[in-house]
């Protein structure tokens, strides 16, 4: 499988308790996305990293979420102190901009990890 | 930050009838509109997008329409068949990509 793959599908946790959420990318995007879903809404972006740097984060990521990518390649997603809010499905996404048409971005999600805090 | 607001939330068809589900943002630097489907429990996927220097982009039976003007956004989708069910999402990104905003999805029901 040459898609967005993500580690692991689910995760039930206890309210306090640490996750890490794992994302391996496309080999050959350099951009990598953290996307937040919950039931009947959009995806809610967290955080953009290209290459190894992280340019962009949410507000909406408070001090409990980490993201790294540590050699530009895949990524983790850390939440510390989960809380019952925290439920969700966290989407990872990879691109690269299009040789062909550098206007566009097309973003290959990843099935997704859903985190229920109990 | 960017706002986008997707309508309807919900829309029903007949199977053979037209789709149109609609997008606003408040970004005036944003220029670049993907649109994704995702089906019951599978990832979001694009079907189409735009970029802001065309008014209009077509791919068989969908289409998608820019007014950078009003800053609205349209998928229109024609001659509906029960796999084009699906949540919709309209989305809206800056030249440079580093953020996406979603609209909060329009779940499409074709009905045989």
């Amino acid at each position: 499988d040459t898609g967005v793959s993500q580690d692991p599908r689910h995760k039930i946790t206890k309210r306090g308790q640490n996750v890490t959420f794992r994302c391996d990318p496309i080999s050959e995007h350099n951009r990598l996305y953290w996307y937040r879903q919950t039931l009947g809404q959009g995806p809610e972006f967290l955080t953009y990293f290209q290459n190894e740097a992280q340019l962009e984060k949410s507000r909406l990521l408070s001090d409990r979420f980490s993201a790294e990518r540590p050699k530009g390649s895949f990524s983790t997603l850390e939440i510390q102190r989960t809380e019952q809010g925290d439920s969700a499905m966290y989407l990872c996404a990879s691109s690269h901009r299009d040789r062909e048409d550098s206007g566009a971005n097309v973003l290959t999600f990843g099935a997704g990890s859903r985190l229920t805090v109990l | 930050g960017e706002n986008v607001e997707q309508h309807p939330s919900t829309l029903s068809v007949q199977e053979g009838d037209s789709a149109v589900i609609k997008c606003t943002y408040s970004d005036s630097a944003s220029n670049y509109f993907p649109w994704y489907k995702q089906e019951l429990g599978k990832r979001p996927q694009l079907i189409i997008d735009i970029r802001s220097n065309v008014g209009e982009k077509k791919d068989q039976r969908i289409a998608v329409t820019l007014n950078k003007t009003a800053k609205h956004f349209s998928l229109h989708i024609t001659e509906t068949q029960p796999e084009d069910s699906a949540v919709y999402f309209c989305a809206a990104s800056r030249s440079n990509f580093n953020k996406f905003y979603f609209g909060s999805g329009t779940k499409l029901n074709v009905k045989p």
